[in-house]
């Protein structure tokens, strides 16, 4: 298994461009997650989603949107980049949290806003 | 709001035991706190996690106080692969589902 992946590792975006962040995983888990880390902080939860068509705000939602076509795919959109949304971004993925209490984390990708 | 507080920073000898302190004094009764951490900006891994009895995996330990108020990460025999940021985290229920709040972390150096 794969696990997790997310592309693309690193990118730079000019101020207002606009971008999609790919997350996919291979461990047919229903619940998905999108997460920021700014630089010597702890992760902050950006939207999540329980199953394909379902998804819902976490604690810092604003200027992104995310989808859930499909179990194995959640993308996160960045609509008018601001330098604020400058961070690393993580995606993750789990069993319901009743059944396992585990997520499984991808490698990242680092963006940059100028 | 985090609802962990952590020592921003933490020495350890290679081969020693590594105890890593949380304080969690608000987390409510049926809340977990779970241990993650995280090498070089990789993406976070699990290592344990418990809500009032203390806990052992072939990782680490996890000592709960009876209160729950504080919690202490016991990784027995730390190796330079240990050097990493810590992250004590409570799993809280939140509009139907679980979410992680993560605090600042500690940053944990093993030296050899």
């Amino acid at each position: 298994n794969a696990g997790v992946t997310q592309t693309p590792k690193f990118r730079i975006l000019k101020i207002g461009q606009s971008m999609t962040l790919q997350c996919a995983q291979d461990m047919n888990h229903n619940y998905m997650y999108w997460y920021r880390q700014d630089p010597g902080m702890g992760l902050k939860l950006i939207y999540y989603s329980v199953g394909a068509g379902i998804t819902d705000k976490g604690e810092v939602p604003n200027g992104y949107n995310v989808s859930r076509s499909t179990t194995e795919d959640f993308p996160l959109r960045l609509e008018l980049a601001a330098p604020s949304q400058t961070s690393v971004y993580f995606c993750a993925s789990s069993l319901p949290p009743t059944r396992s209490n585990e997520q499984f984390f991808g490698p990242g990708t680092r963006l940059t806003v100028l | 709001d985090a609802k962990t507080t952590q020592p921003p920073s933490m020495d350890c000898a290679e081969g020693r035991a590594a105890n890593l302190p949380c304080n969690h004094s608000t987390i409510s009764g049926n809340e977990y706190v779970y241990w993650y951490r995280q090498i070089h900006s990789q993406g976070p891994q699990y290592i344990i996690h418990g809500l009032k009895n203390n806990e052992t995996n072939e990782m680490a330990s996890l000592i709960i106080t009876e209160d729950r108020k504080s919690s202490t990460l016991i990784l027995p025999h730390a190796t330079l692969r240990d050097t990493a940021v810590y992250y004590c985290i409570v799993r809280v229920r939140d509009s139907g589902t679980y979410k992680y709040i993560f605090g600042t972390g500690t940053r944990l150096k093993v030296l050899a």
